[in-house]
């Protein structure tokens, strides 16, 4: 348990499908983040909240939508996927000011069929 | 924009060896420096980190020295073990505060260690 725990750890869904994945951390942490992990590729950062207002990634697409209802709670609304989107999807928190490095929840595969 | 370069794997080695993974890097300013490590079916777990020139990070018999001349950050352990067969992220924070600008990571090098 790495204190950032993500659910659900496997989700298969189809591409008409809408579905959410959910991230809790209880670190006392003010930045969340959701990260992209594909085969053969960099990790992608995909969206970033500090202090639950969202930085926004104009690359990502709209059919991924975030949600940070308050400091501990990190969501990421599905709908419409392709099967490309099939990948690790990973949260991580920190605190921002201390040079401690990010925590990362242990992801959910996702599989879009 | 900021960007990280670590060799490629996989990086097959007998148990005990000596191992090395190269990092280097690119940012503006002062970067702070990671490894993480991801083990088969987890997230990522930090493994070790420098936050200036001159650093030296260490855990678990691993290290790396944060050399700003070279803009480089290898991983070294003297004896490797089966157990750290895992995959070895290079990571850069250009915030120094450590804000929300999110992390700048490499490809990942998959480690294999054999007995």
């Amino acid at each position: 348990e790495t204190g950032v725990t993500q659910t659900p750890r496997h989700l298969v869904m189809g591409m008409t499908n809408k579905k959410s994945l959910k991230c809790e951390q209880h670190l006392g942490h003010n930045a969340m983040y959701w990260y992209k992990q594909s085969a053969k590729k960099p990790l992608e950062l995909m969206f970033v909240y500090s202090l639950e207002e969202r930085v926004e990634n104009n690359s990502v697409p709209s059919r991924f939508s975030p949600e940070c209802p308050n400091s501990s709670h990190l969501f990421l609304h599905l709908h419409t996927l392709q099967p490309e989107d099939s990948a690790l999807y990973l949260c991580a928190s920190s605190q921002q000011g201390r040079l401690g490095g990010y925590t990362f929840g242990s992801g959910t595969r996702l599989t879009v069929v | 924009g900021d960007s990280v370069t670590q060799m490629e794997g996989p990086v097959t080695l007998s148990e005990e060896a000596f191992l090395t993974i190269n990092c280097t890097y690119t940012a503006t300013g002062y970067p702070s420096l990671f490894w993480y490590v991801q083990y088969p079916g987890e997230g990522l777990q930090l493994l070790l980190k420098a936050t200036k020139a001159d650093d030296k990070g260490s855990n678990k018999g691993f290290e790396a020295t944060y050399r700003k001349e070279t803009t480089s950050f290898h991983l070294e352990k003297g004896s490797v073990q089966v157990s750290d067969s895992a995959v070895y992220f290079c990571a850069l924070s250009d915030n120094s505060g450590g804000g929300a600008d999110g992390l700048t990571f490499g490809k990942g090098t998959h480690l294999i260690i054999q007995p």
